[in-house]
Order: C-alpha cells, then structure tokens, then sequence
C-alpha cells in the first residue's frame, strides 16, 4: 500500500533563518507531488505541485521554494523564513486520479 | 478560474443532531467533487467523492449529491457523534495535475 511522510512535524524557527521540509512518498512510483499551506481562518493554499523530477510548478509567488531530487521525495525550503510565513505545512500525492492523499502535517511557528 | 465557497463556521451542534454543510462551486467544464476531513493536529482524509452529476457520494454516514444544476455539494449526516468534531473542507478537481480546490474549511464541534 502507498504511505506518505512528512517531517519535521513541529518546528520552531526565528525570522531570518533557513527552513527545509521533508515529503516522502512510498508504494507508488511518478506521483504527482504538493506543497499546501494551512494558515489560520485561511484555508488550504497551494504552494507548489510537481508532475515529475526537477518539474516544478510554483502557485504563488513567495520566499519559499521546492525541489524534487528524487521521484518520490519533494522538500520545501526557504533561506530566509518571514513572520508570515508561520502555518501548516501539507504534503500531498496523487495519480491523476484526482483524489489526493495527504501527509501528517508540519507546523512552523516564526518567531 | 476555479472555486469553492462552503460556510466557515465554527458549526455548533448538539450529539444526535441533524447536520448541513453548505458547498458552492464555480468552474469550467465537469470536476469532480469531494469532502475531505481534518481532525485536530492531522493531515486530511478523503471523506467522501462524486465524479459526475447526480453522484452521491457516502461515508461513515456522510453524504453529499453532486448538483450541477445549483453547482453544488452539500455535506450531510443524520445524527452527529462528538467524534465527528473535526475541519471539513470542500474540493474540486479540474482532472489537471495542479490539485485539488479547497474551499476555506467548516470548523464543526459536536457537544455532547
């Protein structure tokens, strides 16, 4: 069966410094891949999806980025974290069959 | 572009009551339509789905009819249970790889 993880779960950072998130895919191979955020009262945002390796489609402009290094592994990073960018993290994978399956969660705080 | 509009809440309901959530949509061509969960501190989990008109899509007595004529896909369980305590949030699929869209999610709390 196919499992996603995504890590750290909670992570606490001051303003200016780096951040990467981790999203693993298991079971499944060419997954279309996501970065969401969850901000208070705000809904879910896309940030970023990617169909394939080093293929990277970003939603909104913004001080983060994502890479694919693999087929099945899919970070988000920023080089310098804003208050703003405090919130939810959500990791997600499907098969173009347009039920999405999410990761546990990461929750960034900004200090 | 797409969109979904579903009441935000927080829904306030006593256990056994009946419960609606309301979803509109607005898009291009026939998406496909969900409702997915969140209980607190977790990722979402796919409640229940149509693909096309009409549909009805069912889950843990949850249910939701695709209407395409009001374009919209309102969410409804008989008798709620304080574990039903959770974020539901409505979506659409274009049937492109670029997600899904999420509306801005019901905050329902369940008091015993």
């Amino acid at each position: 069966s196919q499992t996603i993880h995504q890590w750290p779960a909670t992570l606490v950072q001051p303003v200016g410094s780096p951040l990467s998130l981790e999203c693993t895919v298991e079971g499944t191979s060419n997954p279309n891949l996501y970065w969401y955020r969850q901000a208070a009262g705000r809904g879910l945002q896309l940030l970023f999806y990617s169909i394939g390796i080093d293929q990277i489609s970003s939603e909104v402009p913004q001080n983060l980025s994502a890479s694919r290094p693999q087929d099945r592994q899919f970070i988000l990073s920023s080089k310098k974290l804003l208050l703003s960018d405090s919130g939810f993290y959500l990791c997600a994978w499907d098969r173009n069959t347009g039920e999405l399956f999410f990761g546990e969660g990461s929750r960034l705080t900004v200090l | 572009g797409n969109s979904v509009t579903q009441m935000e809440g927080p829904v306030t309901l006593s256990e056994e009551a009946f419960l609606t959530i309301n979803c509109t949509y607005t898009a291009t061509g026939y998406p496909s339509l969900f409702w997915y969960v969140q209980y607190p501190g977790e990722g979402l989990q796919l409640l229940l789905k149509a693909t096309k008109a009409d549909d009805k899509g069912s889950n843990k007595g949850f249910e939701a009819t695709y209407r395409k004529e009001t374009t919209s896909f309102h969410l409804e369980k008989g008798s709620v249970q304080v574990s039903d305590s959770a974020v539901y949030f409505c979506a659409l699929s274009g049937g492109g790889a670029d997600g899904l869209t999420f509306g801005k999610g019901t905050h329902l709390i369940i008091q015993p």
